[in-house]
């Protein structure tokens, strides 16, 4: 089992469309939790960290379910420019400030 | 303010022979990563570094090499390049100082093993 998994998609919506992702993960000792944005053939950028209580940004919203070991994220009002692949991130209890990554969700919105 | 840096940016070897993989960070963050990405694995870690002369293997370390002489610099090696080593490579640093843990990436370096 994949210590975070993702639907990789693709979610093709409409702009304006309201769209969630949601991922998996394997160990319930994960310390710390983020989504990041992949564009095409870029390297990946952080987007926002998921905290236990929900956190918005604009139109982007993150929650995090500890007991389910899930994490999601919501886009309102989807634009162009969120074409992407999204992906889920899991910080291990080991440290050293390791990531581990999902295979990402990618996102395409058309006009 | 340069960032981090990678090169060469496209690179095609032929089967074993050796490759090394620059990357350059200018922010002095402490902690240092490479990864490769390949479709329907996502981000996979090679090798990670806490400080300068102290590495240590990720998920997928067989067939590389790290070093990391100076903070600023931490070179990937493939001692003998294979075919299944054709991958993008990306090299990411943080700082254990920074919030969350946010590593910040390289653009990438696209590597083909023919």
């Amino acid at each position: 089992r994949k210590e975070v998994e993702q639907d990789p998609g693709p979610f093709n919506v409409p702009e304006g469309a309201t769209v969630a992702f949601n991922c998996t993960y394997s160990n319930s000792a994960s310390q710390s939790f983020f989504w990041y944005r992949q564009d095409c053939r870029k390297e990946p950028k952080l987007l926002m960290s998921v905290y236990s209580s929900g956190n918005e940004d604009g139109r982007f919203t993150a929650q995090l379910n500890r007991a389910s070991q899930y994490i999601s994220l919501l886009i309102r009002d989807s634009k162009l420019s969120d074409s992407a692949t999204y992906l889920c991130v899991v910080s291990p209890p080991s440290g050293y400030n390791k990531l581990i990554f999902g295979a990402g969700t990618r996102l395409a919105v058309h006009p | 303010d340069a960032g981090i840096t990678q090169s060469p940016r496209y690179k095609i070897t032929e089967t074993g022979r050796q490759v090394t993989l620059m990357c350059h960070q200018t922010w002095s963050h402490s902690y240092m990563f490479w990864y490769r990405q390949d479709l329907g694995h996502g981000l996979r870690l090679i090798y990670y570094s806490a400080a300068a002369d102290i590495t240590d293997k990720g998920e997928v370390p067989d067939g590389y090499v790290v070093s990391r002489s100076k903070t600023e610099n931490f070179p990937l090696t493939l001692e003998s390049a294979t075919r299944s080593q054709t991958s993008v490579y990306f090299c990411a640093s943080s700082d254990k100082r920074g919030k969350y843990n946010e590593q910040f990436f390289g653009p990438g370096t696209r590597l083909t093993v023919l």
